[in-house]
């Protein structure tokens, strides 16, 4: 059973700083990872898509990395803005269990806080 | 283009009641996704469609859940005799394909079902 897990649970940064967040995955057979972000009460947000055969996306200030061998993630957030708040989740679409290719497997999410 | 939508927003019930929930996908995406969200946690995931067929049902907790999507479109899923623990926000989501490494997935705003 694929398990995620994002490091830390919180993170509370100053304006201006470079933030990165992790995320692990129990089992590397993956078809792609998404990052979201989530504001309260509000939906889903993709950020960013990787697809397996890739190592890294990136858009904006926004750069996401993925070693499936280690099953690990990272999304790195350059110059942070208190807009920047929200919480942060990645997401692994995987094989595992058999056909299913579009099941999502979500981590708990980073909560994250940029104070001016 | 419009995203996915989710009515109604909110729905508050009581106990051993009847609920339905619809979802509107983003135009011309064949795969759509059910998941549900408790406080604090990251979604789980309910069910998927390829077109009309569910083609993972894994997610579904018990049978008193079902969703249904007759004309590969719309999605309805419906909760019967609905407990306390159903309480939770619903997201639907919607993506081009179900098949590709690439099939990103994008999510409605959900729907909070309160259960009295």
């Amino acid at each position: 059973k694929q398990e995620v897990t994002q490091i830390p649970a919180a993170l509370s940064v100053p304006e201006g700083e470079n933030l990165v967040l992790n995320c692990s995955f129990t089992d590397s057979a993956i078809y792609n990872l998404q990052w979201f972000r989530q504001d309260p009460g509000k939906g889903l947000t993709s950020l960013l898509l990787i697809q397996s055969s890739q190592r890294e996306q990136t858009s904006g200030r926004l750069n996401a990395s993925l070693d499936k061998s280690s099953g690990r993630s990272t999304l790195y957030i350059a110059a942070s803005q208190p807009g920047d708040s929200a919480t942060y989740l990645c997401a692994v679409n995987a094989r595992a269990g058999g056909t299913s290719y579009g099941k999502l497997t979500f981590g708990q999410g980073t909560i994250l806080t940029v104070h001016p | 283009g419009a995203g996915v939508s989710q009515t109604p927003s909110n729905k508050v019930t009581e106990k051993g009641k009847y609920v339905e929930l619809r979802c509107d996908p983003i135009s011309g995406h064949t795969a759509l996704y059910w998941y549900r969200q408790s406080l604090g946690q990251g979604p789980e995931f309910l069910i998927y469609f390829q077109g009309t067929g569910a083609a993972d049902d894994s997610g579904l907790p018990n049978d008193r859940f079902f969703a249904v999507r007759p004309e590969g479109s719309v999605s309805t899923l419906k909760i019967q005799r609905t407990e306390r623990g159903d309480s939770a926000v619903y997201l639907c989501a919607s993506s081009l394909t179900w098949w590709a490494s690439y099939n990103e997935q994008f999510f409605g705003p959900g729907t909070r079902l309160t259960v009295l």
